[in-house]
């Protein structure tokens, strides 16, 4: 089955700075690549997905970017801000079923 | 995007009884999910809920003790069965085929004493 691997598990930064989480994946036949944000206390929020026939995704501060060769994505936070701090989990489509990445807690400073 | 509303959201219950967690979307929908999220870690597919047939169970995950119906294209129950502490975690529902975007309900904490 799809593995899923995600990094950093946790990151810090300051306020401003740019944030870069990774995930790579091990099913070339996986298509469909969302992340998603998760507050405390509340369900995981999309925020940005990528399909396997583009490589680069951009919305406002974030940005996904795909390397079906190396079988890896990454999600790329920039002029980071306080309400940024959140988890991020990236996921992977599999057969129709998502298999998500452990997680990264992300905690941005002032 | 759909809009999807989970009840309850949180709830402490005795080990050894039952609860049922409602999962309401504001449209029809092929195909929902349940996950559970124990805490700080990352999502876990229990089962795929089928309209009109048996739901799909993952791997570690069985009927007997996480009943799953699906009545209609909106609407879906999760039954955690005698409960454990070790059944405490945060279940979520979640709507979308499996090529295309999943939202997620806001989840219901469960805690088992």
């Amino acid at each position: 089955g799809e593995n899923v691997e995600q990094h950093p598990s946790t990151l810090s930064v300051q306020e401003g700075d740019s944030a870069v989480i990774k995930c790579t994946y091990s099913d070339s036949a996986s298509n469909y690549f969302p992340w998603y944000k998760q507050e405390l206390g509340k369900g995981p929020q999309l925020i940005i997905d990528i399909r396997s026939n583009v490589g680069e995704k951009k919305d406002q501060r974030i940005a996904v970017t795909l390397n079906k060769t190396a079988k890896h994505f990454s999600l790329h936070i920039t002029e980071t801000q306080p309400e940024d701090s959140a988890v991020y989990f990236c996921a992977v489509d599999s057969w129709g079923k998502f298999q998500f990445g452990a997680g990264t807690q992300v905690v941005v400073t002032p | 995007s759909a809009v999807i509303s989970q009840k309850p959201s949180r709830d402490i219950c005795q080990r050894g009884t039952s609860l049922t967690i409602q999962c309401q979307v504001d449209s029809q929908v092929t195909m929902m999910f349940w996950y559970r999220q124990q805490p700080g870690q990352s999502l876990t597919l229990i089962a795929t809920a089928n309209q009109g047939s048996e739901a799909t169970y993952e791997s570690g995950f069985v009927i007997d003790k996480f009943p799953i119906s699906r009545p209609n294209l909106t609407f879906s129950t999760l039954t955690v069965s005698n409960m454990s502490p070790e059944d405490s975690s945060i279940y979520l529902c979640s709507v979308g085929p499996g090529n295309t975007e999943a939202f997620f309900g806001q989840g219901t904490r469960l805690t088992v004493v």
